[in-house]
């Protein structure tokens, strides 16, 4: 089966300006999530979501950061305005509602 | 809460010979453990899993892990290095709420 897709792979931008990370989980998987990278660490949960439902958003900077998952498939995650600390690895997982998650190669981000 | 930890940063080994990478969690539930591996600009790849079955877990490419409760640790093992190995790797510990909880990783060297 495929894998998780995300695009774009790499992201260069200035500070203040907006960005958008475009997710495609594994077909059937009702479980989306999306993590953070920073350089030399593990990944960070940002959001949950079940289906189109996000159920855990507590660590997304809710005042930069949005997300949405239209029809329970797809999932754009959009930072704005960006700043120097968004600088890291962005990546997206899917999963069948079991412990299982399948990660996308990831969006490195770098804000100038 | 949930934790983990990974006892080495950096681990070099010699082309042909074993591999260890530590380790040790702390759950206040039956936890489920896993261990993925991240080759430089690519995203993780799950590895094994430990799920509450058997104590040995195999895994792809000749790795596998044990899980010792009365040690707390789920240590990664492989008989015989390859250059390939070369990755960062990452030991997993889910809250059984599907949140992944990632240790900080060590970086696995390969000498030829």
């Amino acid at each position: 089966e495929a894998g998780v897709v995300q695009s774009p792979r790499y992201k260069i931008i200035e500070k203040k300006q907006p960005v958008a990370f475009w997710c495609n989980p594994i077909s059937g998987h009702n479980t989306l999530y999306w993590y953070r990278q920073n350089l030399g660490q593990g990944p960070e949960l940002l959001i949950r979501y079940e289906n189109e439902e996000a159920v855990d958003d507590s660590q997304l900077p809710k005042d930069r950061f949005s997300a949405e998952r239209l029809k329970g498939v797809d999932s754009t995650l959009k930072i704005q305005p960006a700043e120097l600390g968004d600088s890291a690895v962005y990546l997206c997982a899917s999963g069948r509602s079991t412990d299982t998650q399948y990660f996308g190669p990831g969006t490195r981000l770098t804000v100038l | 809460a949930q934790s983990v930890t990974q006892l080495d940063s950096h681990v070099s080994v010699s082309e042909g010979t074993p591999v260890l990478l530590r380790c040790n969690y702390s759950s206040s539930y039956s936890p489920s453990l896993f261990w993925y591996v991240q080759h430089p600009n690519k995203g993780l790849q799950l590895l094994l899993k430990y799920t509450s079955a058997a104590t040995l877990v195999k895994g792809i490419n000749g790795f596998e892990a044990e899980f010792k409760k009365s040690e707390t640790s789920f240590h990664l093992t492989k008989p015989s290095a390859h250059m390939s190995d070369a990755a960062e790797y990452f030991c997993v510990v889910s809250t059984g709420t599907y949140k992944y909880i990632f240790g900080t990783g060590t970086r696995l060297k390969v000498l030829a």
